[in-house]
């Protein structure tokens, strides 16, 4: 499995873009790269995935080097609904055992 | 669609009793999960299942069984509760498996004591 590292935690205000960079140096050449946000009392709600170069939906970007070894998700104007916890995955088709979720990082928007 | 629901919400047991959390999806997913997240940390994977009547253990998987006889459901079964087990449950169905989004539901909050 490949391990990921990212803050435990950010502050931003509202307004700014917020940018989470996720370490996976050892990433398989089948692997995926997810996110996923989860707010208090809630289980996690998919933001986006990607498995090389930028990927773009309406909530978020996910930007991924040529090397792989890290992805940085990409929030465009946070609002103070955006205050979450996002968890960066990594893995490929085999279900379960892939789907790892570190500590994620608590990104906290201020007015 | 009602998407993944969990009953109950909230539960308290008594150290050595048994409960079954229900868990239930009506989008036809194959793949469904059970995690547990302990406060403060991130979730972890107890059991999970690609298909009806198969099922394979995850990260922390002692403690609970889980069977799955039709596409809809999957329940955990704690066989014995202990203190240890107080966490957050959360269940979650995907259509496509690992390359695929998962969808949570709220989950169910159980505390023993």
């Amino acid at each position: 499995l490949a391990k990921t590292t990212q803050p435990i935690s950010m502050d931003s205000y509202e307004g700014q873009e917020v940018n989470i960079t996720c370490s996976h140096n050892n990433i398989a050449t089948n692997d995926y790269i997810t996110w996923y946000q989860q707010f208090p009392s809630q289980g996690p709600r998919f933001i986006i995935q990607g498995y090389k170069t930028k990927v773009t939906n309406e909530v978020a970007s996910l930007f991924i080097p040529a090397d792989r070894k890290s992805s940085t998700l990409s929030l465009p104007r946070v609002s103070l609904s955006d205050t979450a916890v996002y968890y960066c995955l990594v893995g490929d088709h085999n279900y379960g055992q892939n789907f790892v979720f570190g500590p994620g990082t608590r990104l906290s928007v201020l007015p | 669609n009602a998407g993944v629901t969990q009953t109950p919400k909230f539960q308290v047991l008594k150290t050595g009793q048994s409960m079954t959390l229900q868990c239930a999806q009506d989008m036809n997913h194959e793949y469904m999960s059970w995690y547990r997240q302990d406060p403060g940390m991130g979730l972890r994977l107890i059991h999970y299942s690609v298909g009806a009547g198969i099922t394979d253990q995850g990260e922390v998987p002692n403690g609970y069984n889980v069977s799955r006889s039709t596409t809809e459901d999957f329940p955990l079964r704690l066989l014995s509760a202990a203190p240890s087990q107080t966490s957050v449950y959360f269940c979650a169905s995907s259509l496509t498996g690992g390359r695929g989004e998962q969808y949570f539901g709220p989950g169910t909050r159980l505390t023993v004591t």
